[in-house]
């Protein structure tokens, strides 16, 4: 079962727009909460990351909102670009070395 | 900078082959890890390893092994690959702690007719 669930699947967005996915998780352990940038033909990297002990972390255009009570954290991308577009993946790390990951969010930035 | 590699981009082999995949990072990280990357699924762990020739099993290690018998190097093997073993393979890296930032490698496409 997934553990991380993140939505939507895919998503439009034009230039200068707001782009907001969501994640959502059962598993109250879960301790840190990164979000990761995927380019075509490239493998993840991270985006930023939010401890569950804060509400909101924001770095530049970017900002991850977290919910503790509903489980929930979501990325906002400010000022969406075309350069943006990307896979997002969402991931909540359980204890050292386990990570879990969402199915991924393909972001698509129209000039 | 930080650097994983993995030895192939692409390949394609036959049902039943003996399949290696090969991961090397730069930074002397403790931990490495071997993922697949499917559509609608996301990430899954198939292994990590935390030193020299330890390792544990992830999500899904059914099919797969794992050789770690150098700090730097990290290799997955298909014993005898299924076509349901078609997918990206990506290997990440990171520090002791674990929770810190993972680096991943470019993948490794594999196709398996």
């Amino acid at each position: 079962q997934q553990q991380v669930k993140q939505s939507p699947q895919s998503l439009i967005v034009q230039k200068g727009g707001i782009s907001i996915i969501n994640c959502a998780y059962e598993n109250t352990a879960f301790d840190y909460f990164p979000w990761y940038q995927q380019f075509p033909g490239k493998g993840p990297a991270l985006l930023i990351a939010i401890r569950p002990d804060v509400s909101e972390k924001k770095e530049g255009r970017f900002t991850i909102s977290f919910n503790k009570s509903a489980k929930q954290f979501s990325l906002h991308i400010m000022d969406s670009q075309p350069g943006d577009s990307a896979t997002y993946f969402c991931a909540a790390s359980l204890r050292p070395n386990q990570f879990y990951f969402g199915t991924g969010t393909s972001l698509t930035v129209i000039p | 900078d930080v650097k994983v590699t993995q030895s192939s981009r692409y390949l394609v082999k036959r049902t039943g082959e003996k399949v290696f995949l090969e991961c090397v990072q730069d930074m002397d990280h403790e931990n490495m890890f071997w993922y697949r990357q499917d559509p609608g699924l996301g990430l899954r762990l198939i292994y990590f390893s935390y030193d020299v020739k330890m390792k544990e099993k992830g999500d899904i290690p059914e099919g797969y092994s794992v050789s770690r018998e150098k700090k730097e190097r990290f290799s997955l093997i298909l014993e005898s690959a299924s076509t349901n073993q078609t997918s990206m393979y990506l290997c990440a890296s990171n520090v002791p702690g674990g929770q810190e930032t993972q680096y991943f490698g470019p993948g490794t496409r594999l196709l398996v007719l």
